[in-house]
């Protein structure tokens, strides 16, 4: 089955404690992308990814890292947390960026930073 | 910034009603695309209409598309309580906006 799949589903931490939320699509897609969903703002990109070793800033971009080493994963880690990015994040992939193909999203990881 | 403005941000009906959002956009567009949202859940794909088609449908589903106005407008007819969700539409560079909110009363 063609999915993408976010892990942990829930996460709660502490100030300053590194973490990392990983994602992992089967779909051989070259575009990858990482969004933060809070109330009233929206989807907000916050890294995306257009092919392996290429990745390029979002939106909100401030206090991330993302790496793209392999096609299939694209993990997103926080390596000192902090309250404000307590946020609901979806990674999401496509075959292509450049021609605006469909999104497909993953469960979310509901992060709460205490 | 975002792409994808939609309007209204939330919206409440009566089940058999008819829904209209609409998206605003401030770009050249290839395609726009429209997603929905159940409470807290991934994005999941409706529809897409590039930018040499008017008028799409899928369904109980009716885009259309207008590159002059750069708007676009998603109708659900006949709707369902189970219609209710988030709706956006996403254009160039997959950037979403905040929304409609659609409640369906049974």
């Amino acid at each position: 089955e063609a999915q993408v799949t976010q892990n942990p589903r829930y996460l709660i931490t502490v100030t300053g404690k590194k973490l990392t939320v990983t994602c992992s699509q089967n779909m051989n897609h070259e575009y990858m992308s990482w969004y933060r969903q809070d109330p009233g703002l929206g989807l907000r990109q916050i890294y995306y990814s257009m092919n392996v070793e290429v990745t390029d800033k979002g939106d909100v971009p401030e206090g991330y890292k993302v790496s793209r080493k392999e096609k299939r994963n694209f993990p997103l880690i926080l390596e000192s947390p902090s309250p404000n990015q307590t946020s609901l994040y979806f990674c999401a992939s496509s075959f292509s960026r450049t021609l605006n193909e469909k999104l497909f999203f993953g469960s979310g990881t509901q992060l709460s930073v205490l | 910034s975002q792409q994808g403005e939609e309007d209204p941000q939330a919206l409440s009906i009566q089940e058999g009603e008819n829904a209209t959002m609409n998206c605003s956009y401030k770009t050249s567009i290839n395609n726009l695309q429209w997603y929905r949202q159940n409470s807290g859940r991934g994005l999941v794909h409706l529809i897409l209409i590039r930018s040499n088609e008017r008028e799409k449908h899928s369904g109980r589903l009716r885009v259309t598309l207008d590159t002059s106005k750069k708007s676009s407008s998603l109708l659900i007819t006949a709707s369902r309580a189970a219609d209710t969700a988030s709706y956006f539409c996403a254009t160039y560079g997959m950037r979403f906006g905040a929304g409609t909110r659609l409640t369906v009363k049974p």
